[in-house]
């Protein structure tokens, strides 16, 4: 079992709906991710938040919003996603401390969009 | 640029046989170095670390890698491949400066055979 909890596991969404993607870690980690998995590709970065604050911000469209509410919770807010934008969304977590700690992922959310 | 390489799209073998992974990377500096595994449907597990001292590591499930600075490579190894082992393997690299950025390799799709 992961210790990065994330919810829901799957989701269909039309492209003019809204939906929001929650991520949990009970681990005291500091640092907590966002990344875009497309089929058979490596993870791509899209947001950092360090200590509840923004820190990269990988150009992602404005479609996607991150919000970080507390240390142990992530949430990326979805709204006028395109096909494109299906894929699996993954979120991890470290302590942040210079690099040196591993990232620990949960086991994403699969996005499809009609 | 900094990038990661693995050279094996996919790699086939037969179960209880020998297994290496390559990954080559190309830094400014020493990296710190990671494999992770991930196996359908699942997020990203960590088998493995570099970061420095002894250059041979351990991880889990039975796996190893060893750095070699002087080929820029962190190769995994296995001595023995069970069928459980079939996966996705990712390696990648983090800074010791941009401290939460990880460059991924493009994966290594591992087939084991009974």
């Amino acid at each position: 079992d992961t210790e990065v909890t994330q919810t829901p596991k799957h989701l269909v969404m039309g492209m003019t709906n809204k939906k929001s993607l929650k991520c949990e870690q009970h681990m005291g980690h500091r640092a907590m991710y966002w990344y875009k998995q497309k089929a058979k590709k490596p993870p791509e970065l899209m947001f950092v938040y360090s200590y509840e604050k923004l820190s990269i911000n990988e150009s992602v469209p404005s479609r996607f919003s991150p919000e970080c509410p507390n240390s142990s919770l992530l949430n990326l807010h979805l709204h006028a996603l395109q096909p494109e934008d299906s894929a699996l969304y993954l979120c991890a977590s470290s302590h942040g401390q210079g690099g040196r700690q591993p990232q620990h992922f949960g086991d994403g959310t699969r996005l499809s969009i009609l | 640029a900094q990038s990661v390489t693995q050279p094996d799209i996919h790699i086939t073998v037969s179960e209880g046989a020998s297994l290496e992974l390559r990954c080559n990377y190309s830094y400014g500096a020493t990296p710190y170095l990671f494999w992770y595994v991930q196996s359908p449907g699942q997020g990203l597990q960590l088998l493995l670390k570099y970061f420095s001292g002894d250059t041979l590591v351990q991880g889990i499930k039975g796996f190893e890698a060893e750095f070699k600075r002087s080929q820029s490579s962190f190769n995994l190894r296995k001595p023995s491949v069970h069928w459980s082992d079939a996966a996705e393997y990712f390696c990648a690299v983090g800074s010791r400066l941009n401290t939460d950025k990880l460059i991924f390799g493009t994966g290594t799709r591992l087939q084991v055979f009974p």
